[in-house]
């Protein structure tokens, strides 16, 4: 399974916009980057998932360069809400039997 | 809508004891199945993960066992728990890898 590097913990404030790192250089080319959000004592929290360029959604966006070796997670304009432990993943890209493994992620602590 | 049911929420056991948790999913069919365990401030680690009935692998050498007598119900067991036993205790579902994992509300489970 390849390997996820990302920052233990990030510090921003309401309002800003903050960018979390990933890095996974040896993704394989069937993999997908999925990221989730976890509170605590709650199970994390799908919150998006690509393949390569950007994905977009209602929370948030999700950049991945051209060699995917690494990928950006965009949360815009955080709120007190959004703090909270991010995950990043990669996994097969089919209905296959391999399970997901969870890193230590990033603690993103958001300030009033 | 698929729904995911983990019980109990939270756990206080002696040592020795068994241990039995109960996680069920409603709403789908042949669901991937899953236990992780998350110390405190740790990451998730995998615990097992099944593709059928019957059918369970497992991650981790420990002292815990985990079954799926029926399509949508994943049962992680304990003959004799131990101190290092206790964490949060979460079961999750999916179709496959690539289609993002739905996390249960967890228990957890303090080994006395």
């Amino acid at each position: 399974l390849a390997k996820t590097t990302q920052p233990i913990s990030m510090d921003s404030y309401e309002g800003q916009e903050v960018n979390i790192t990933c890095s996974h250089n040896n993704i394989a080319t069937n993999d997908y980057i999925t990221w989730y959000q976890q509170f605590p004592s709650q199970g994390p929290r799908f919150i998006i998932q690509g393949y390569k360029t950007k994905v977009t959604n209602e929370v948030a966006s999700l950049f991945i360069p051209a060699d995917r070796k690494s990928s950006t997670l965009s949360l815009p304009r955080v709120s007190l809400s959004d703090t909270a432990v991010y995950y990043c993943l990669v996994n097969l890209g089919d209905t296959g039997r391999r399970a997901l493994t969870f890193g230590s992620g990033t603690r993103l602590q958001v300030q009033p | 809508s698929q729904t995911i049911h983990q019980w109990p929420a939270t756990l206080v056991q002696p040592v020795g004891s068994p241990l039995s948790l109960e996680c069920t999913v409603e709403g789908t069919s042949n669901p991937n199945l899953y236990w992780y365990r998350q110390a405190a401030g740790r990451g998730l680690q995998l615990l097992f993960y099944s593709v059928g009935i019957g059918q369970i692998s497992s991650e981790v050498p420990q002292n815990l066992s985990a079954s799926r007598p029926q399509d949508r119900q994943f049962i992680l067991s304990s003959k004799k728990l131990l101190l290092s036993d206790s964490g949060f205790y979460l079961c999750a579902w999916s179709k496959g890898s690539s289609y993002g994992y739905t996390f249960g509300s967890g228990t957890r489970l303090t080994v006395v």
